[in-house]
């Protein structure tokens, strides 16, 4: 079965600290799909990486994919309140886009 | 309305009553997905539609059927649930399966408890 390891399981910073979370594949895969959830409500589309060694940003938030397609970070600079929540990293193993996902990192920022 | 709805938002049911979950998009898509999240397990795949049609069932119990009579709407029936059924089982939809950046929009799910 396909897994995806996110690491910190879960984080705590002051507000305006940077920080990286991190998300693991054994294989290759297809597509890397961040999300950003709040508890017990849906999921907020991020960004979605496909090509080895691509980088996206949104506002604040970095995404990267390395270049074997097995490893992406996700990095929040100058974080603020707003950024708190649950990320999680799904990933397409077959180019289905039947996505399986991380446990999330849950982060918590502190004014 | 707009994006992915799901209705009720919290649902509480007995192992014996038959339920349904009702997701609606509005953004034209044509795939729709029911995902399964527990607490402290990763999301995951129930099952997938396109164009109307069940792709992928991903090993789900009988106990929950899925339905989709339009490219916008998709049901969830539940009976005879067991409570470890409990959790937030959320709706998603893509503009269709297997194409460049083809990412899902999720609705904002409903909490399934059984009793």
């Amino acid at each position: 079965s396909q897994e995806l390891e996110q690491s910190p399981q879960s984080l705590i910073v002051q507000e305006g600290k940077n920080l990286t979370i991190n998300c693991t594949s054994s294989k290759t895969l297809y597509g890397l799909y961040w999300y950003k959830q709040k508890y017990g409500e849906g999921l907020i589309f991020l960004m979605m990486l496909q090509k080895g060694g691509e980088e996206k940003s949104h506002e604040k938030i970095t995404a990267k994919l390395d270049e074997k397609k097995q490893q992406s970070s996700l990095h929040i600079t100058a974080s603020q309140p707003s950024h708190a929540g649950i990320y999680l990293c799904g990933a397409d193993g077959t180019g289905a886009n039947n996505l399986f996902f991380g446990t999330g990192t849950r982060l918590t920022v502190i004014p | 309305e707009t994006g992915v709805t799901q209705t009720p938002r919290h649902l509480v049911m007995g192992m014996t009553n038959k339920k349904s979950l009702k997701c609606e998009q509005h953004l034209g898509h044509n795939a729709m997905y029911w995902y399964k999240q527990s607490a402290k397990k990763p999301l995951e795949l129930m099952f997938v539609y396109n164009f109307k049609e069940q792709t992928e069932n991903n090993s789900v119990p009988s106990r929950f059927s899925p339905e989709c009579p339009n490219s916008s709407h998709l049901f969830l029936h539940l009976h005879t649930l067991q409570p470890e059924d409990s959790a937030l089982y959320l709706c998603a939809s893509s503009q269709d399966r297997g194409s460049v950046y083809n990412e899902q929009f999720f609705g904002p799910g409903t909490r399934l408890t059984v009793l």
